[in-house]
């Protein structure tokens, strides 16, 4: 099947230590994106990716970082810089073009609780 | 500065009843409006969109309205069904490309 895989669905960790979060695409999609959901917040964009080896910080892109070292990946890292890192992460994915709107494909999400 | 508003929190409906779920922009280089829905603990689906020279797109029981002097659309849904009960997301495509700003969300509830 199609779509979009994020790893672990549930993730703790200890301030001040950094971690991934993974995000796989099999929809051969260029384009990849990192959100983030807190109450109330609605999702904010924090880095996206046009292409391969090419990525673009999003609205609250400090103290987080990304690769794009494949067409199928863009893992995150929550490092200990981010200052509130407890949060619900969506990847999402969708063609590219600069034409009509193509939608975004979502995965389930990573739910980051930092102790 | 919140580019996309969702003013309403939350919004109850009969079952087989319309639902409105309004949305206020300020960006006006979006050229593109989209609803997405969510589930709890799940990633949001794309639900439909508008072009910003369109004034309506209908898809099924779904259609989305545009009033670009008033920077508003909002999206109807004909007849409700329980299974409609998520968070509803609208958002705005600016830039030619996909970034998306998304508003904060309402919240329906269909009341069988």
């Amino acid at each position: 099947d199609g779509g979009i895989t994020q790893s672990p669905k549930y993730l703790f960790r200890k301030e001040g230590q950094n971690v991934t979060l993974s995000c796989e695409q099999n929809l051969n999609h260029d384009a990849m994106y990192w959100y983030r959901q807190d109450p109330g917040q609605g999702l904010r964009l924090i880095y996206y990716s046009q292409i391969v080896n090419d990525f673009q910080k999003g609205d609250i892109a400090e103290g987080y970082s990304v690769s794009r070292e494949k067409k199928e990946s863009f893992p995150l890292t929550v490092t200990s810089a981010q200052k509130n890192p407890t949060a619900f992460y969506l990847c999402a994915s969708s063609s590219s073009s600069g034409g009509a709107y193509n939608e975004q494909f979502f995965g389930p999400g990573t739910r980051l609780t930092v102790l | 500065d919140q580019q996309v508003k969702q003013n309403s929190p939350s919004l109850s409906v009969q079952e087989g009843r319309i639902s409105i779920l309004n949305c206020d922009y300020t960006n006006s280089m979006f050229d593109y409006f989209l609803w997405y829905k969510k589930y709890p603990a799940e990633g949001p689906t794309f639900l439909i969109s508008i072009s910003s020279i369109k004034d309506k797109n209908e898809d099924g029981r779904f259609t989305v309205f545009l009033n670009k002097s008033a920077k508003h659309l909002s999206l109807h849904i004909v007849p409700s069904q329980p299974g409609d009960s998520a968070v509803y997301f609208c958002a705005g495509r600016w830039g030619g490309y996909q970034k998306v700003t998304f508003g904060i969300g309402t919240k329906l509830q269909v009341i069988p």
